[in-house]
């Protein structure tokens, strides 16, 4: 069965830096893009960042372009979220989520998702 | 950047009821629409992917259509399972984006 599992979340002062962590199982990481996707509380979706395949290819929010940064390790089946200079609008339900695909072609749509990690910014 | 608006942001429906739920892209993306379930406290579920594909697993109650700017989804007869908050998210180009949500409640 395909998982997800988010780690790395936690409380941060304005300013600060934070990685989350997604490790995947049960599906070959390494031909799937994935993202993450935020949730503040009470709040709808917003997509945040994704990165291809390879991790040749990324694009980010214009909302954390600049301060995050997407990474992959196909070899550990696990992907990275560095957050720097972190703001209080970004306390969030963090998720990962793999990037759709059907028979191999790209839909754009998240399929799995992981339960989410919690990042607080405050002072 | 794509905006994708919802309508209506809440809607209230009893058991065996028809529901339609309509999301509208600011410019073409095509049938680059995705449709999402959420309920309280638990994860997104992918319900519906190019606009009107099924996702494997999901009950053929909910349905999808449209394309171009104007997306509906459907659920033709209201389950108890089914109340929740559903979101449209457009894959037709970066930043990919959600629409608001709309919130189904029981009647």
């Amino acid at each position: 069965e395909a998982q997800l599992v988010e780690s790395g979340g936690g409380s941060v002062q304005p300013g600060g830096s934070l990685r989350l962590s997604c490790a995947a199982s049960g599906f070959i990481f390494s031909t799937y893009e994935m993202n993450w996707v935020r949730q503040a509380p009470g709040k709808g979706l917003e997509w945040v960042s994704w990165i291809s395949s390879s991790g040749r290819d990324i694009y980010y929010a214009d909302s954390v372009k600049g301060r995050f940064t997407i990474s992959r390790d196909n070899a550990k089946s696990s992907f990275y979220l560095q957050m720097n200079s972190l703001r209080a609008e970004d306390t969030a339900l963090y998720y990962c989520a793999r990037g759709h695909l059907e028979r191999e072609v790209v839909t754009g749509a998240f399929d799995i998702w992981g339960q989410g990690a919690m990042v607080t910014v405050s002072s | 950047d794509i905006q994708m608006t919802q309508s209506p942001s809440s809607l209230s429906a009893s058991v065996g009821d028809r529901v339609t739920i309509t999301c509208w892209a600011s410019q073409s993306i095509g049938n680059y629409l995705n449709w999402y379930q959420q309920k309280p406290g638990k994860v997104p579920e992918l319900l519906i992917y190019f606009a009107s594909s099924l996702q494997s697993g999901v009950p053929s109650r909910f349905s999808g259509s449209g394309s171009g700017t104007d997306f509906t989804l459907t659920i033709s007869s209201l389950q108890p399972e089914d109340f929740a908050t559903y979101y449209c998210q457009e894959s037709y180009s970066t930043p990919l984006t959600f629409g608001q949500g709309t919130k189904l409640e029981m009647k």
